[in-house]
């Protein structure tokens, strides 16, 4: 099984500052097969990425995916209010798995 | 507009069974692979098992292997998950997910029900 690890486990930044979060893999994943969700209190995740970094439908340009092999970027380049969550990498090569999520909130 | 309406949790004791159902509308639903995805509260998502639009299984996570069964009928656009011998640790709330944007037949979830909650508690 592939384990992701995601860093920081909590962000705190104020609006209209940069994020910048982390997901490693315990193995190699194909850059086809990394997403990232958002997941808002009492929400279900959205999509924001597939194939590491194809933004999906409706995902403003601030958000921003990167990476290869094991290691995975998701960057908001300035913070809105909005914005502040927990995100979650995944990986649906082998099996599918989730990485433990990083929350961003407000400082 | 495309949803995903779960329903089926509720109480349960420890060793019974529930089937949570997941009504599909506004996308062609045999088209497409879905997948159930729980999570315990306060917690993060996990995979809990997927089937292909043509009904063959992808998959059980082994935390659910040999008790949970996914099923689909496409006539009635749902998917099923039949949960047999029900732990306290089974207790989330779990999701539906539909798949697309998939590469090889590997899929991300582009649409997420709002969830139904199990509560297995003697």
């Amino acid at each position: 099984e592939i384990v992701l690890t995601q860093s920081p486990g909590t962000l705190s930044l104020s609006p209209g500052e940069r994020a910048t979060l982390s997901c490693r893999a315990s193995q190699s994943v194909s850059i086809r097969y990394l997403a990232w969700y958002q997941q808002k209190p009492g929400q279900a995740p959205r999509l924001l990425f597939y194939g590491a970094s194809s933004r999906a439908p409706g995902i403003p340009d601030r958000f921003s995916g990167s990476g290869s092999g094991t290691d995975f970027t998701l960057t908001i380049s300035r913070l809105e209010p909005e914005d502040f969550a927990v995100y979650y990498c995944q990986q649906y090569g082998t099996s599918l798995t989730f990485g433990p999520g990083t929350k961003v909130d407000i400082k | 507009e495309a949803q995903l309406v779960e329903s089926g949790g509720g109480l349960v004791q420890p060793g019974r069974s529930l089937r949570l159902s997941c009504a599909a509308s506004g996308f062609t639903f045999d088209d497409f692979a879905m997948h159930w995805v729980r999570q315990a509260p306060g917690k993060g998502l996990e995979w809990v098992s997927g089937i292909g639009w043509n009904r063959v299984s992808l998959g059980y996570a082994d935390s659910v292997k040999g008790r949970f069964t996914i099923s689909r009928d496409n006539a009635k656009n749902s998917l099923y998950l039949h949960m047999n011998s029900l732990r306290a640790e089974d207790t989330a709330l779990y999701y539906c997910a539909k798949t697309d944007y998939c590469s090889a037949s590997s899929c991300p979830f582009d649409l997420w029900g709002r969830g139904t909650l199990v509560t297995v508690s003697s």
